[in-house]
């Protein structure tokens, strides 16, 4: 079974400073990876996504994640964090055979200070 | 285009109850699948639909079922509420079905179950 693991349930940045939110999975097969984000009384939204084309994966609202198979990680990083990056973000792994089902992390909350 | 649509946004029941929820792709997906959010269980997979036939099932009770029509939307319902059913439940559309597929969440549905 697969499975993500996110370190650090919160995680405090000042504005303009780099932004790392972790994410290690564990899989017995190649998996595919995911980063969503959740804004307040809302639904997730796709940041970036790794299917075994490229490694290092650009996403949105200059997100990007690299995948390292070595590390079994896919950290997700901002160069500079904006003020509008306040949110939860999650994890997500699906595999070979499993459909469209998601696994998710627990969740990471961003604080973004002045 | 618009998004997937939820519906009813929030719902009051009592234990014992049942509930049905409903989900509106975006136009064109054939797949649908629900998740539900808790503050202490994170997001888990609920199940999965295409072609009106259910094709993934997370670990949840049967008293948790669904369906999916047609024209693709999809129904889920919960019957003999518990307390502990109380949450976020979410509803993801993708074109097609398949573990690099992006799914676009809907804002989900708040159920509080008293």
């Amino acid at each position: 079974a697969q499975s993500v693991t996110q370190l650090g349930s919160h995680v405090s940045v000042s504005e303009g400073a780099l932004v790392l939110l972790r994410c290690n999975y564990s899989s017995s097969v190649p998996p595919y990876l995911f980063w969503y984000v959740q804004y307040p009384n809302q639904g997730l939204q796709l940041l970036l996504k790794y299917t075994s084309a490229a490694t290092l994966v650009k996403g949105i609202n200059g997100f990007e994640a690299e995948f390292k198979k070595s590390e079994t990680s896919f950290h997700l990083t901002k160069p500079s964090a904006h003020m509008s990056d306040a949110a939860e973000y999650f994890c997500a792994v699906s595999t070979t055979g499993g459909g469209n089902k998601l696994t998710f992390g627990t969740g990471t909350q961003l604080k973004v200070e002045l | 285009k618009a998004g997937v649509t939820q519906t009813p946004r929030y719902l009051i029941k009592t234990r014992g109850q049942q509930v049905t929820l409903s989900c509106s792709p975006i136009s064109g997906h054939r797949s649908v699948s629900w998740y539900q959010q808790t503050p202490g269980q994170g997001l888990q997979f609920l199940f999965e639909y295409f072609s009106e036939t259910q094709r993934n099932k997370g670990n949840f009770p049967g008293r948790f079922s669904g369906r999916q029509f047609s024209n693709s939307r999809s129904e889920m319902n919960v019957s003999t509420l518990e307390l502990g059913d109380s949450a976020l439940y979410l509803c993801a559309s993708s074109r097609d079905r398949g573990e690099t597929e992006t799914q676009y969440f809907g804002p989900g549905t708040r159920l509080l179950v008293l």
